[in-house]
């Protein structure tokens, strides 16, 4: 089974600087069918589901902020927000979707 | 507009039995497969079962097999999550979500197994 190791497991920045939470495949995601890597990011706020921002690694969903954006390739991915607002105050999971069993980092809460 | 509407959560004893509803709309169901992932109390997300489109394939994670039966009714647009033999680490909120990668999310239903 692949096991998704996210660091750090918490992150304080402050507003208007740069946020930036790593996540690590014990395998690789990337499909040598298609040259696509199989891992998505995930917002939670409290009280709420989780929110998919990115999939394909670095392809934002939908009506995300363009300071959000996902890179990395094969083990190694990385979420970054370029300049933190209040409302991204979360914990951040990332997701590998390569195949069964799926599984989730432990989570990255990010604080002011 | 996705929505995702899970039912049938609830207090439960340990060794008892519990059926998971999600009532889907907003999509083409039976174009997705669909998936239930669970969240304990202050915990992280835990993947638990999805289904295929036609619901020819299913799979779970390890801890759930031989007790839960995940299925679909693609008339209804809904799919299930039958849990047996449930025990106090099954206590979570159970969340409904679309497609293999999870793209959109219910808003869950708590489940509590306790004596």
């Amino acid at each position: 089974d692949v096991v998704m190791t996210q660091s750090p497991d918490s992150l304080a920045v402050s507003l208007g600087e740069r946020a930036t939470i790593n996540c690590k495949s014990s395998q690789s995601l990337l499909s040598r069918s298609n040259n696509k890597n199989y891992l998505a990011w995930f917002q939670q706020k409290p009280g709420q589901p989780p929110k998919m921002l990115i999939l394909w690694a670095s392809s934002r969903q939908s009506g995300v902020p363009d300071r959000f954006s996902g890179s990395g390739s094969g083990t190694d991915f990385t979420l970054t927000i370029s300049s933190l607002q209040a409302e991204d105050v979360a914990v951040y999971y990332c997701q590998q979707y390569y195949g069964v069993p799926v599984a989730f980092g432990q989570g990255t809460r990010l604080e002011v | 507009e996705v929505h995702l509407v899970e039912s049938g959560g609830g207090l439960v004893q340990p060794g008892g039995s519990l059926t998971l509803s999600c009532a889907a709309s907003g999509f083409i169901f039976n174009d997705y497969y669909m998936t239930w992932v669970r969240q304990a109390p202050g915990k992280g997300l835990e993947w638990v079962a999805n289904i295929k489109q036609d619901g020819s394939a299913k799979y779970y994670v390890d801890s759930v097999k031989g007790r839960f039966t995940i299925s679909r009714d693609n008339a209804k647009n809904s799919v299930h999550l039958q849990m047996n033999n449930l025990r106090a680490e099954d206590s979570a909120i159970y969340y409904c979500a679309r497609n293999f990668e999870t793209d959109y999310w219910g808003r869950g239903t708590l489940v509590t197994v306790s004596s």
